[in-house]
C-alpha cells in the first residue's frame, strides 16, 4: 500500500526540549515538503526539499531544522528556539516540484 | 502580495441541498489550483487540480471550475459524508515551489 506515513499521531513535550517528527514515504516522490496548521490559519510551509540533499527553507522555517538523508525520508526537528511549537504538522510529497502534493495523517504536537 | 480567500467559513446544509464553495485569488502567474478535503484530525485528501481558466473538474458529487480570479467547488446533492472542511490552494508564477493555502471552508450535511 502506497503512501506518506508520519509517526508519532500525538507528541508531547517540554518546553525546552528538542523533538523530531517522522515522515516516510513509499510513493517515489522526488519532493516532500513540511507544513503547519494552526487553528483558523491556512496551511504554513517550514521546508520542503526537491531532492536528497538538498532543501530550502520555507516561509516559517525558524526553530526548525530537517534533513535529506534519504528519497523516502525527511524528518522534521522542532528546537527549542521555536517559539510557539505546539500545531499540527504535516507532512507531503509530490512526484516532481510542479505536481500535486499529497499528504500524511499529520502529527500533533503540544509542548508546555 | 499573493492571497487566497475561502468563502464562506462555514456552511451547513440539508443532505440533497446543492450550493457552491469560493476560493478567489491574487497571485502573480497561476501555476495551479488546488482543492482538498480535511477531516477532523487528519491529513488533507488531494481531490482536484486546475491549471487554466475555464477548466472543469469532476468527482462524483464534486465539480471544480476555474475562472481568472476564483474557483468554485460545487457540490451536488450532498450527503452526510460529504462533511469536512474543504481547502483551496494555489501555486503562484516563479521558481518556488510553494503553495497558498486558504483558511478553508467547513461544511456540515445534515440528514
Amino acid at each position: 500500500d502506497g503512501g506518506i506515513t508520519q509517526s508519532p499521531k500525538y507528541l508531547f513535550r517540554k518546553e525546552g526540549q528538542n523533538v523530531t517528527l517522522s515522515c516516510e514515504q513509499n510513493l517515489n516522490h522526488d519532493a516532500m515538503y513540511w507544513y503547519r496548521q494552526d487553528p483558523g490559519q491556512g496551511l504554513r510551509l517550514i521546508y520542503y526539499s526537491q531532492i536528497v540533499n538538498d532543501f530550502q527553507k520555507g516561509d516559517i522555517a525558524e526553530g526548525y531544522s530537517v534533513s535529506r538523508e534519504k528519497k523516502e525520508s525527511f524528518p522534521l526537528t522542532v528546537t527549542s528556539a521555536q517559539k510557539n511549537p505546539t500545531a499540527f504538522y504535516l507532512c507531503a510529497s509530490s512526484i516532481v516540484q510542479d505536481s500535486e502534493q499529497y499528504f500524511g495523517p499529520g502529527t500533533r504536537l503540544t509542548v508546555t | 502580495e499573493d492571497q487566497v480567500t475561502q468563502s464562506p467559513e462555514a456552511l451547513r446544509l440539508q443532505e440533497g441541498e446543492s450550493s457552491s464553495l469560493n476560493c478567489s485569488y491574487t497571485v502573480s502567474g497561476l501555476r495551479g489550483l488546488f482543492w482538498y478535503r480535511q477531516d477532523p484530525g487528519k491529513g488533507p485528501e488531494f481531490l482536484f487540480t486546475l491549471y487554466s481558466a475555464g477548466e472543469e473538474k469532476e468527482k462524483e458529487r464534486l465539480k471544480a471550475t476555474l475562472t481568472k480570479k476564483e474557483s468554485f467547488l460545487h457540490i451536488t446533492a450532498p450527503k452526510p459524508e460529504d462533511s469536512a472542511t474543504y481547502l483551496c490552494a494555489v501555486r503562484p508564477g516563479g521558481a518556488t515551489n510553494k503553495l497558498i493555502f486558504g483558511t478553508g471552508t467547513l461544511l456540515a450535511v445534515q440528514p
